[in-house]
């Protein structure tokens, strides 16, 4: 079954960086494009960005462009989320999802249970 | 960016109610939308997609309607387990945006 583990989360000062990580299983790993979106503490969902099934096309919530650098790694089913200069606005659950057909665009039935990223002094 | 706007932002109802949710695009994205159900603590769920498909083992009393920039989440007969946040999303073009959520709420 389709299968999505997020990793990396933990607490670190603003202005540092940290890269998140979302392992897949259950799938063919290079038909699909994976997508992160994150929640801050009792706020609602915000799409953050998208790396395209081979890898070719990366998209970006405008607001986070040039912070967050999206890239997947094929050989171990992984896709990053490289994250500079956070602040204390950064702070969220960050989720990876898939779409539900081949490909990289549509809805999201496939999430991972999330990683908590905490920016505090 | 498309502006996904979701009311209202909160609703009571009762088990057994019947409950809209409306969400509106602020441009159109033919039936490029998707509906979700969080719970606190949890992923989101995904309920419909392409605005009136229901999603495998999502129950009947579940539906969608709507294209272009105005669309429809429907509950008929609330039960327990519906009591939770929901989330419109669109996915017609990059960026993708959500409604900013309609919480349901037991009166």
């Amino acid at each position: 079954q389709v299968q999505l583990v997020e990793s990396g989360g933990g607490v670190v000062q603003p202005g540092r960086s940290l890269r998140l990580s979302c392992a897949a299983s259950g799938f063919t790993f290079s038909s699909y494009g994976i997508h992160w979106v994150r929640q801050a503490p009792g706020k609602g969902l915000e799409w953050v960005a998208l790396i395209s099934d081979d890898g070719s096309d990366e998209y970006y919530a405008e607001s986070l462009r040039g912070r967050f650098t999206i890239s997947r790694d094929s050989s171990k089913n992984t896709v990053f989320l490289q994250m500079h200069s956070l602040t204390v606005e950064d702070t969220a659950v960050y989720y990876c999802a898939r779409v539900l057909y081949g490909g990289n665009s549509g809805s999201l039935p496939y999430w991972g249970q999330g990683t908590l990223v905490t920016v505090s002094s | 960016d498309i502006q996904m706007t979701q009311s209202p932002s909160s609703v009571s109802a009762s088990v057994g109610d019947r409950v809209t949710i409306t969400c509106r695009a602020s441009q159109g994205i033919s039936s490029w939308l998707a509906w979700y159900q969080q719970n606190p603590g949890k992923a989101p769920k995904l309920l419909i997609y392409a605005a009136s498909s229901l999603h495998s083992g999502v129950p009947s009393r579940f539906s969608g309607t709507g294209s272009g920039t105005d669309f429809t989440l429907t509950i008929t007969s609330l039960q327990p387990e519906d009591f939770a946040t929901y989330y419109c999303q669109q996915a017609h073009r990059f960026p993708y945006t959500f409604g900013q959520g309609t919480k349901v709420e037991i009166k």
